[in-house]
């Protein structure tokens, strides 16, 4: 099994759609989550960090399920920006960060 | 520009030929971290350093590799006797780490090297 794992999709959703990601981890003393968003040929960007508690900021929501060990990002009312690669990220056994390989999202007009 | 960057941004060099890259992470960062990615994945972390210590190396990183922090303060990351499967986007970043929580990683634009 792998460490951290992701659907690599593609998902292509309609402007306005609300869609849903997961992201599998194996360590189950893990304790930072993260999820970063990555455009075509950039560098990954910070989007979310991910609580116990959930984290929302505007149209986007991470939730953590310890018991199941996945992290989810919810995207609401997605715009054309939206369109790039999610990179779960996740931290195992140490302090570094082991990421997923992404899932690509493309939202059409 | 307070950012995390990198030098060069691209790189082609001939299989067998050394190549170093360089990365100035943020200054208040306390952890360096180096990361490799082709097409379709994620970054595979290659090895960290908490000021000048190295902390880590990734089995990925042959003896081929070697990384340096002099001072804590900039990085370099250099490959020696470079073969066509070391053709990636090499990826830094920095990060504080306070209080035992991570706040999450600054990625630098990369350095994509192609080798020949």
């Amino acid at each position: 099994r792998k460490e951290v794992e992701q659907d690599p999709g593609p998902f292509n959703v309609p402007e306005g759609a609300t869609v849903a990601f997961n992201c599998t981890y194996s360590n189950s003393a893990s304790q930072s989550f993260f999820w970063y968003r990555q455009d075509c040929r950039k560098e990954p960007k910070l989007l979310m960090s991910v609580y116990s508690s959930g984290n929302e900021d505007g149209r986007f929501t991470a939730q953590l399920n310890r018991a199941s060990q996945y992290i989810s990002l919810l995207i609401r009312d997605s715009k054309l920006s939206d369109s790039a690669t999610y990179l779960c990220a996740v931290n195992m056994y140490t302090d570094k960060l082991i990421f997923g390989t992404g899932t690509r999202l493309q939202v059409f007009p | 520009d307070t950012g995390v960057s990198q030098d060069p941004r691209h790189k082609i060099t001939k299989r067998g030929q050394n190549v170093t890259f360089r990365c100035d992470p943020i200054s208040e960062h306390n952890r360096l971290y180096w990361y490799r990615q082709t097409l379709g994945q994620g970054p595979e972390f290659l090895t960290y350093f908490q000021n000048e210590a190295q902390l880590e190396k990734s089995r990925l990183l042959s003896d081929r590799f070697s990384a340096e922090r002099p001072k804590g303060s900039f990085s370099t990351l250099e490959i020696q006797r470079t073969e066509q499967g070391d053709s990636a986007m090499y990826l830094c970043a920095s990060s504080l780490l306070g209080r035992g929580r991570n706040y999450g990683y600054t990625f630098g634009s990369g350095t994509r090297l192609t080798v020949v």
